[in-house]
């Protein structure tokens, strides 16, 4: 079956630092790619997505770009805020229903 | 508040008991899912409606779970005789057809 791999965590990193969080996936085709956030006590939120290969998903000062010549979708910030402090969910949707990676954990200290 | 809801938000039950959980979706939306998540993971996918049909189980959707969505509205997940294994987060998303699921906040089930 498919299968989504996320960096592990947790990443920590100061205000104002680039982030980071590298996501690859295992697929057959090309299956729509999303990232999710879950916020301390909330529940998941859709933060971008992107449905086909060479697309750029953005929200938020969030960016990911699907990559298929290396099966990648790595999420990237120019500039974290302590309010991005979350953990940061990579999926694909495999026929009808989402395929995640296990979650990467981001901390931002002031 | 429109989006999705989930009751209960906690739940602690002994080992052998039967629980039930209840989704609410947002409301013009006809597709249902649940997802289980467990410490250190990603959702896994259960089961899906379509309106009041399930359509598809997930492997890990034991004959101990049964989930219904008897008019198309809300839905409910049991679990008969709970194991300590079955602690987990159970999470409901809703959307429009194949468009963005929407989650809620989670039902936390701890079972002793």
């Amino acid at each position: 079956g498919n299968s989504v791999t996320q960096m592990e965590g947790p990443v920590t990193l100061s205000e104002e630092a680039f982030l980071t969080i590298n996501c690859t996936y295992t697929a057959t085709g090309y299956p729509s790619l999303f990232w999710y956030v879950q916020y301390p006590g909330e529940g998941l939120q859709l933060l971008l997505k992107a449905t086909k290969a060479d697309d750029k998903g953005s929200n938020k000062g969030f960016e990911a770009t699907y990559r298929k010549e290396t099966t990648s979708f790595h999420l990237e910030k120019g500039s974290v805020q302590v309010s991005d402090s979350a953990v940061y969910f990579c999926a694909l949707r495999e026929g009808n229903k989402l395929v995640f990676g296990a979650g990467t954990i981001l901390r931002v200290k002031s | 508040d429109t989006g999705v809801s989930q009751d209960p938000r906690h739940k602690i039950t002994k080992r052998g008991q039967n629980v039930t959980f209840r989704c609410d979706p947002i409301s013009e939306h006809n597709r249902l899912y649940w997802y289980r998540q467990t410490l250190g993971q990603g959702p896994e996918f259960l089961t899906y409606f379509q309106n009041e049909a399930q359509l598809e189980k997930s492997r890990l959707l034991s004959d101990r779970f049964s989930a219904e969505r008897p008019k198309g509205s809300f839905s409910t997940l049991e679990i008969q005789r709970t194991e300590q294994g079955d602690s987990a987060m159970y999470l409901c998303a809703s959307s429009l057809d194949r468009d963005e699921q929407f989650f809620g906040p989670g039902t936390r089930l701890t079972v002793l």
